[in-house]
């Protein structure tokens, strides 16, 4: 079974802080992704990456970035944490190839900005 | 951009058939997915259907796409307790995902 790992279940953090979000897959996906997850508004991808040291946008990267030094690892950071970054953060993966590429998610990182 | 477009909210008693529906914009997608999440958790993958079928059935779930009409639904018989949570219709576009807001599913006793 696929294993997607996420460091925290739970984090509180206090504005301006720098706060890293890591997380883990154990499958050699070569897609990673960052989404947020607010009530009402679903899934919003904040970025994802396709292979190691490479990254895109997605519908809402402000005030975020990523690294992948390593396959298996993708980080979310939030360079200066505001309030209303308190959310629902979910990593997933996926394969890339043809036919069905499902996304596989970890648990998720409910993070509380104070 | 495609839409997926889903209602936020269905109410069903236990033991009836939940029927939680989706429609998209976009007909290009190649795979189209159910995701269900139980609260506090992440997203398991229930089910998935390949566009070029109509039905696909497995055990109490049931996906039906009527790719002219650019709906897809999923019907959940006997439903139980444990099926409550919010379930996700999402379809592939360019190695990402394209997601609905959620449906959460409400079992009344």
């Amino acid at each position: 079974d696929v294993k997607v790992t996420q460091s925290s279940r739970y984090l509180v953090k206090r504005t301006g802080e720098k706060v890293f979000l890591e997380c883990v897959q154990d499958m050699d996906h070569e897609n990673m992704f960052w989404y947020r997850q607010d009530p009402g508004l679903g899934l919003r991808l904040i970025y994802f990456s396709y292979d190691v040291k490479m990254k895109e946008k997605g519908d809402i990267p402000e005030g975020y970035s990523v690294s992948r030094e390593k396959k298996e690892r993708f980080s979310l950071i939030l360079e200066s944490a505001s309030t209303n970054q308190t959310s629902m953060y979910l990593c997933a993966s996926s394969f890339t190839g043809i036919g069905n590429q499902p996304q596989h998610f970890g648990d998720g990182t409910r993070l509380s900005i104070l | 951009g495609e839409d997926v477009e889903q209602s936020l909210f269905l109410s069903v008693r236990e033991g009836d058939s939940s029927v939680i529906n989706c429609t998209y914009t976009d007909s290009s997608s190649t795979y189209l997915y159910w995701y269900k999440q139980e609260p506090g958790a992440g997203l398991q993958l229930l089910t998935y259907i390949f566009s070029n079928m109509d039905m696909k059935q497995d055990q109490r779930l049931t996906v039906l796409l009527n790719k002219k009409d650019k709906h897809l639904s999923l019907r959940i018989a006997d439903t139980q307790t444990g099926d409550s949570a919010i379930y996700f219709c999402a379809g592939d576009s360019n190695y990402q995902l394209i997601w609905g807001a959620g449906t959460k599913l409400i079992i009344k006793p």
